[in-house]
């Protein structure tokens, strides 16, 4: 079945520093979106992708979609604290009842 | 607007028991989702529904797991007989369209002793 793969499921940043992480399906994407979930909390949608090669803005994140559409990675530029908690990329296929498949998540630690 | 209401939020129960889990969608939102989250796991496809149609329950265990989503009230998963493996994190989600971002819940947390 499909799979979405996101390696490491830790990463450890100092407070100003830059962040990127990235995301791998196995299969071809019709659309792919990223969720943050603080500790303790609920996944909450960050954005999502759906033209090849397409590049998202928010703020200090970078959200990309590969041309390829089977992959995809979040930049933070100069993390804050307030940056911390497990971000979760999920990818559909095209005909596929509209099913998101969860990766496992990368959880962000920052040192003040 | 509310927001995804789920609960309990918090539900122990004994191996054998029966849990029911229930999820109200947002207003306006016919797709609802569920999932099922492990310590620093990623969050597993369980069901997907609309009203009075399960979709995809391709994530669900065959046996013991039931969901449903009647026309009138929330949508209820339901666990019988559980055993300790069931102990997880279970969230809802519901979106206004096929394809449309995923609104969560706050998720029941499932303890069995």
């Amino acid at each position: 079945g499909q799979q979405v793969m996101q390696i490491p499921q830790y990463q450890h940043v100092q407070e100003g520093e830059d962040f990127t992480t990235y995301c791998n399906s196995s299969t071809t994407l019709s659309n792919i979106q990223w969720y943050k979930q603080r500790p303790g909390g609920h996944p909450v949608f960050l954005i999502q992708l759906v033209k090849s090669g397409e590049v998202k803005k928010q703020k200090r994140l970078t959200f990309q979609f590969g041309e390829a559409k089977k992959n995809s990675s979040l930049h933070i530029t100069a993390t804050q604290t307030t940056d911390v908690g497990t971000y979760f990329c999920a990818g559909e296929v095209a005909g596929a009842n509209s099913k998101l498949t969860f990766g496992k998540g990368i959880t962000l630690s920052v040192r003040p | 607007n509310a927001g995804v209401m789920q609960n309990p939020r918090h539900l122990v129960r004994r191996r054998g028991q029966e849990a029911r889990l229930r999820c109200s969608p947002m207003k306006g939102h016919s797709h609802v989702y569920w999932y099922r989250q492990l310590p620093e796991e990623g969050l597993k496809f369980m069901v997907y529904l609309q009203k009075e149609n399960i979709i995809d329950e391709s994530g669900m265990p065959k046996e013991r797991f039931s969901a449903e989503f009647p026309k009138e009230g929330p949508s209820i998963l339901r666990i019988q007989q559980v055993v300790r493996g069931d102990s997880a994190a279970y969230f809802c989600a519901s979106s206004r369209e096929v394809t449309g971002e995923l609104f969560f819940g706050e998720g029941s947390r499932l303890t069995v002793l």
